[in-house]
């Protein structure tokens, strides 16, 4: 079975810093994974995927991701947070059904 | 393009009451479909999913079921709400196997 943590429960980041929100998964085969954002009382907005190829990858609003095979890591990374970019964070791995992380909540201070 | 709609947006409704939400998606067919609950803002449970009309899988035995009388709709009912049905209740769907996931605007549940 697959699993997706996301061992930090709440990341505090001063605007104009870099915002690092961490990954792990366990899954078998080649992993195909995602990153979410969440605004509070909205629906999940889809930021970045890895499926193959350059283990560095780029999405929505300045955000990239980066895929580590040997440390099964896909963290979500912004080299300068925004206030705006205060919310929660979801990290999932995707088969017939998407498994989430328990999500991290990232809070950017001005 | 392809879109989700999610009705209704937010509800009351008491204890023993029955409940339906409805989920539909535009602009694509045979798609798979996800019902996710999220509880005290934070981590998603999945409900139930569907890859096809008439075909739900469980994830969660609970007073809640699902049902997909059309291609592109996704319905969650219960026939007594318990409290513990509060939440915000997404749906989903992809297209395919390793396809991204997208999610409607959800519908926030208060049951008193």
């Amino acid at each position: 079975a697959q699993s997706v943590a996301q061992p930090e429960d709440q990341v505090n980041v001063a605007e104009g810093n870099p915002l690092t929100v961490k990954c792990t998964y366990s899954v078998s085969g080649n992993p195909y994974l995602f990153w979410y954002v969440q605004y509070p009382n909205r629906g999940l907005q889809f930021l970045l995927k890895y499926i193959t190829g350059d283990n560095l990858v780029k999405g929505s609003y300045g955000f990239e991701a980066e895929f580590n095979k040997s440390q099964t890591s896909f963290h979500l990374k912004k080299p300068s947070a925004l206030v705006s970019d205060s919310a929660l964070y979801f990290c999932g791995a995707a088969g017939n059904k998407l498994t989430f992380g328990g999500g991290t909540r990232v809070l950017v201070k001005p | 393009s392809q879109t989700i709609h999610q009705w209704p947006a937010t509800l009351v409704q008491p204890v023993g009451s029955p409940l339906s939400l409805e989920c539909t998606v535009e602009g694509t067919s045979n798609p798979n479909l996800y019902w996710y609950r999220q509880a005290a803002g934070r981590g998603l449970q999945l409900l139930f999913y569907s890859v096809g009309i008439g075909q739900i899988s469980s994830e969660v035995p609970q007073n809640l079921s699902a049902s997909r009388p059309q291609d592109r709709q996704f319905i969650l009912s219960s026939k007594k709400l318990l409290l513990s049905d509060s939440g915000f209740y997404l749906c989903a769907w992809k297209q395919g196997y390793r396809e991204t996931q997208y999610f409607g605007p959800g519908t926030r549940l208060l049951v008193l």
